[in-house]
């Protein structure tokens, strides 16, 4: 069975300072991570994979298979980061569901 | 290109009765996901359809059912709700057989009252 887990309900960020949201995985074969994110009235949207290797509005985001994990970092936080962050992971091969973590809030204050 | 319609916005309905939420896919996407979302629970995966096959369910109860249709439209079904299944409803589609680069509709707020 997959897992994912975000051990941060809330997390609260000075702008300027660096972000870290937290994800840990459990699955046996090959994952695929994602991160989503939820502004404010808008509609779930993908923000990074990891196998695109991007950086989007300044995020990134390594897969350690060692911890299994998949932090998300940005070096500088910024007020319109505040939102709601999903992790989630997705089996590279087979056709099991696309899982998700329990979110993060994160609160960017001024 | 318009992204993943999903109809109605807003649902109320009373305990017992039915309803039927609608998805339209982003144009040839051919795999639609539903998804339930709670404050309490946040994403819980309902099922995931592929070619009008159901590839995957997740674990709730038989009043959840869906479809979908060869112009890989979904709709999705509850019967004889309950106070519970008040939540928001999301749909998202995916142009790939396989994996996670989803994208999602606005969802159709259900309340039961």
């Amino acid at each position: 069975a997959q897992r994912v887990t975000q051990p941060e309900k809330l997390l609260s960020v000075f702008k300027g300072a660096p972000v870290e949201l937290k994800c840990n995985y459990s699955y046996s074969g090959s994952p695929e991570l994602f991160w989503y994110v939820q502004y404010s009235r808008q509609r779930l949207q993908l923000l990074l994979r990891h196998i695109s290797r991007e950086s989007i509005k300044g995020f990134t985001a390594d897969l350690n298979k060692g911890e299994t994990s998949f932090h998300l970092k940005k070096p500088f936080a910024q007020e319109e980061d505040s939102a709601m962050y999903y992790c989630a992971l997705a089996p590279r091969f087979g056709n099991e569901k696309l899982t998700f973590g329990t979110g993060t809030r994160l609160t960017i204050i001024p | 290109k318009a992204g993943v319609t999903q109809t109605p916005r807003y649902l109320i309905k009373t305990r017992g009765q039915q309803v039927t939420l609608s998805c339209s896919p982003i144009s040839g996407h051919r795999s639609v996901s539903w998804y339930q979302q709670t404050p309490g629970q946040g994403l819980q995966f309902l099922f995931e359809y592929f070619s009008e096959t159901q590839r995957n369910k997740g674990n709730f109860p038989g009043r959840f059912s869906g479809r979908q249709f060869s112009n890989s439209r979904s709709e999705m079904n509850v019967s004889t709700l309950e106070l519970g299944d008040s939540a928001l409803y999301l749909c998202a589609s995916s142009l790939e057989r396989q994996g996670g680069g989803y994208t999602f509709g606005s969802g159709t707020r259900l309340t039961v009252v």
